[in-house]
């Protein structure tokens, strides 16, 4: 099951723009966690936020986290064809045995 | 460190047969996981260990799979006997913490089973 919804499902954008994927949940969370996957690879972590964060910058990458409206988003800035990958969020599924579970990710295409 | 290991990458096998998956996790890592993807489901959590314990396998779809972590270095997850449905990429995950206090999961490159 899919505890974390990404929008879109699908992002096309031309390199240098400036790329904005969302997450929404529905149970509360300690953190929340971005995960990136080139195709046919594993997944590797971006960024972890925590519930009482509500901003976090790592190089290009900025996460917001709003818990009131249970919802994050990523912000890649200055988008180049390397970033070209899905992207997931995670969080903690207090209803499953608190483990970590995955949204249905953003696959995010950067063209040159 | 080499991160974590799994083998094999590729794996092709007809209906019927057992398949053996392996993980190597990241040393000094007291969590493992074992997950599976598909374009249909995404990603699912099948299993995952606390100090080589089992602490979750409400994720195994069936008593067909099962899964083993003799020590902290190693685990397995055997699909036996295979079905065509259970072709998928599955990854195996390690991390510090588990549970609530989970944090950065470092994941396998995974291995892409197809099952004839």
């Amino acid at each position: 099951s899919q505890q974390g919804e990404e929008d879109p499902q699908a992002l096309s954008i031309q390199e240098g723009e400036n790329a904005t994927m969302n997450c929404s949940y529905k149970t509360s969370i300690n953190n929340l966690q971005w995960y990136r996957q080139n195709s046919g690879r594993g997944l590797v972590h971006l960024i972890l936020i925590r519930s009482n964060e509500r901003e976090k910058h790592s190089g290009r990458l900025r996460v917001t986290l709003d818990t009131s409206k249970k919802s994050s988003s990523l912000l890649i800035t200055a988008s180049r064809a390397a970033d070209t990958a899905s992207y997931f969020c995670a969080r903690i599924n207090n209803n499953a045995g608190n483990m970590l579970t995955f949204g249905g990710g953003t696959r995010l295409m950067v063209k040159p | 460190d080499a991160g974590v290991i799994q083998s094999p990458r590729h794996e092709v096998t007809e209906m019927g047969q057992e398949v053996t998956l392996r993980c190597k996790p990241i040393s000094g890592h007291n969590s493992l996981f074992w997950y599976r993807q598909t374009m249909m489901r995404g990603l699912e959590l099948l299993i995952y260990f606390n100090n080589n314990v089992p602490i979750d396998d409400s994720g195994m779809p069936e008593d067909r799979f099962s899964a083993k972590m003799p020590n902290a270095s190693f685990s397995t997850l055997k699909i036996q006997p295979s079905e065509p449905r259970d072709s998928a990429v599955y990854f195996c995950a390690s991390s510090l913490l588990a549970g609530v206090l989970t944090g950065e999961l470092f994941f396998g490159e995974g291995s892409r089973l197809t099952v004839l």
